[in-house]
Order: structure tokens, then sequence, then C-alpha cells
């Protein structure tokens, strides 16, 4: 099994271009979530998808949006990037309350 | 903003030393869960513990929680280099299923 794939693995943009971050999982959950990664910060949940069909804020969800594209896959979108979100990207997804398995990450910067 | 904080956020030890992190948090959970992230990899879940548990147990690793403290604990004993890694913690209260990471602990296990 895959798992969680994630791509690009690593992305140059200039600020103002933009990008979509694709995710699928092939383990049949029902909830995806994407999280950015920052070095002293954690990991912040930027939007997620209980289930197939609905999206809802997560705590960092400005400047972002994301689509529910089918129960595989959840993608996310900048639609005008700012150096504020070079960071590292993850997907995950689980389903009920189990366990998160996550992608390796998309690594982005923003100059 | 976190709900989960870890503590310390470096440690370094010895191959066979036993390595602690600590998580504290702030709200009621249904149930905390560890993951350890590789160097430019993705969380890989390590145990979850329900809030009606104390104590639990896989292999090397030994996580305890107090839901009077709302903390919680995780001891890997017999360290390897192989466990150097960074160490979060999450909580999970339900609901809407977003679970909530910490800032994590960064181990490094000098062998």
């Amino acid at each position: 099994n895959a798992g969680v794939t994630q791509t690009p693995k690593f992305q140059v943009l200039k600020t103002g271009q933009s990008m979509t971050l694709q995710c699928a999982q092939d383990m049949n959950h029902n909830s995806m979530y994407w999280y950015r990664q920052d070095p002293g910060m954690g990991l912040r949940l930027i939007y997620y998808s209980a289930s197939e069909g609905t999206t809802d804020k997560g705590e960092v969800p400005n400047g972002y949006n994301v689509s529910r594209l089918n129960k595989r896959e959840f993608s996310l979108r900048l639609e005008s990037a700012a150096p504020s979100q070079t960071s590292v990207y993850f997907c995950a997804s689980r389903d009920g309350n189990q366990p998160q398995h996550f992608g390796d990450g998309t690594r982005l910067s923003i100059l | 903003s976190q709900q989960g904080e870890e503590d310390p956020q470096a440690l370094s030890i010895q191959e066979g030393e036993n390595a602690t992190m600590n998580c504290s948090y702030k709200t009621s959970i249904n149930n905390l869960q560890w993951y350890r992230q590789n160097s430019g990899r993705g969380l890989v879940h390590l145990i979850l513990i329900r809030s009606n548990e104390r104590e639990k147990h896989s292999g090397r690793l030994r996580v305890t929680l107090d839901t009077s403290k709302k903390s919680s604990s995780l001891l890997i004993t017999a360290s390897r280099a192989a466990d150097t890694a960074s160490y979060f913690c999450a909580t999970d209260a339900g609901g809407y299923q977003k679970v909530t990471f910490g800032i994590g602990t960064k181990l490094q296990v000098i062998p």
C-alpha cells in the first residue's frame, strides 16, 4: 500500500503565483487533513474534510482553499502565494477516531 | 493555538539510556497520541492512549496519562541511535475529528 501520497515533494514559487498541492490516500479513509509545519510551531491545521463532500477550516485557513475531489483525493490551493506561506505541508488521513496516517510532505518556498 | 506542549523541546542522550518526554494539554480529551517524525519525513503514529487508560506499553515504549493533571509522558527504554527523531503528542477531543499537535521534542541518541 502506498498510504498517503503527496505531490510535488518540492516547489519554489514567486510571490503572487498560484499552485495546487495534491494528496491521495488508498486506505479508504473518510477524513483527510492539511497541516503546515514551521520551526518551533509544530503542526497547525489548515483545513480538514471529515467526509467526502465536506470541508472545514482549521486553525490557519487564510490564503488557502481546498477541494475534496472524491474520497481518495484532497487538494490544497494557494491562489496568490506569499512568503509567509513558505513551509512544509503535510496531508493526513484517518478513519473515525483512529490515528492519522501522514504523507512525506511538500516543501514549499515562496520567494 | 497548540493544545499540547512537549517538554523538553530537545533531549540528547547516550545509546542505551532511557528517554522521557512529557506533554501537557489544556482541555478535555478522548485520547492522546504520540507520533515520531524522522528528518525529512512525515509523522508516524506510535501509540494511542484513551482517556480512561492510565498506562500503555508497546515494545520499548511506555506511555502514561494523567487526566487530572492533563499530562502524558512517553518513555523510550534502552534507546538506540535509530530512535533519533522528533516526537509529538497529539490530543483528540473528538467531535469534529480534529487532532491538535504539540511543538515536539527533538531527541538525539548518541551512539
